[in-house]
């Protein structure tokens, strides 16, 4: 009866490799989220997609390349994953369409580790 | 696109006692005020918010105050409890057109029993 989850919950890998990040929501959001969290903590949105259209796209490289086959599902994939790229990935749904008004409610969060 | 600054960094309280975090913006058409609360390992979870049409609001031991000329806004937390350490960040929306929440730095908030 999870509301967000994501899959994996711990992700280490070598430099060089291509992986993937699911985010499944059961809350009937419009709108999801891709937010990375570094090592101090810091919060920063990567990607935002309502009813799986992408509305926001960060300062990314684009090595990284969300999808979202329904509006329940948004995954990451990440090309090339590079030192830098390690972080704790968090998935975030919310209910309106694109309106940052509204609660966001948060996944376990994924902690990519990059070797 | 909207600026947040959040202050302290860190902040140690001694049980009991009142914790205070304080947390600026840039935008000033930011209408919402949202805190989370990040335990140890853990996902950001909404604690409190505030919309830009009251000055104050509470929930039993938190309180957030806004004021919109200033542009800033406040956690208070009152009567700390050992479960209020985790790491707290403050968000506003700003009104970049493309909706999006900018978080700010986060304090790391420490109940000393």
């Amino acid at each position: 009866d999870t509301a967000v989850s994501q899959t994996p919950k711990y992700l280490v890998t070598q430099m060089g490799n291509d992986k993937s990040i699911k985010c499944e929501q059961n809350l009937g959001h419009d709108t999801m989220y891709w937010y990375k969290q570094d090592s101090k903590k810091f919060l920063k949105i990567m990607f935002s997609y309502n009813n799986k259209e992408l509305i926001i796209n960060e300062t990314v490289p684009n090595r990284f390349s969300p999808k979202s086959p329904d509006k329940a599902h948004l995954n990451l994939h990440i090309n090339s994953l590079e030192l830098g790229d390690s972080a704790v990935y968090f998935c975030a749904s919310s209910s309106i369409g694109g309106s940052s008004t509204d609660t966001q409610y948060f996944g376990p969060g994924t902690r990519l580790t990059v070797l | 696109g909207e600026n947040v600054e959040q202050h302290p960094s860190t902040l140690s309280v001694q049980e009991g006692d009142s914790a205070v975090i304080k947390c600026t913006y840039s935008d000033s058409a930011s209408n919402y005020f949202p805190w989370y609360k990040q335990e140890l390992g853990k996902r950001p979870q909404l604690i409190i918010d505030i919309r830009s049409n009251v000055g104050e609001k509470k929930d039993q031991r938190i309180a957030v105050t806004l004021n919109k000329t200033a542009k800033h806004f406040s956690l208070h937390i009152t009567e700390t409890q050992p479960e209020d350490s985790a790491v707290y960040f403050c968000a506003a929306p700003g009104r970049d057109g493309n909706e999006k929440l900018t978080f700010g730095t986060g304090t790391r908030l420490t109940i000393i029993p």
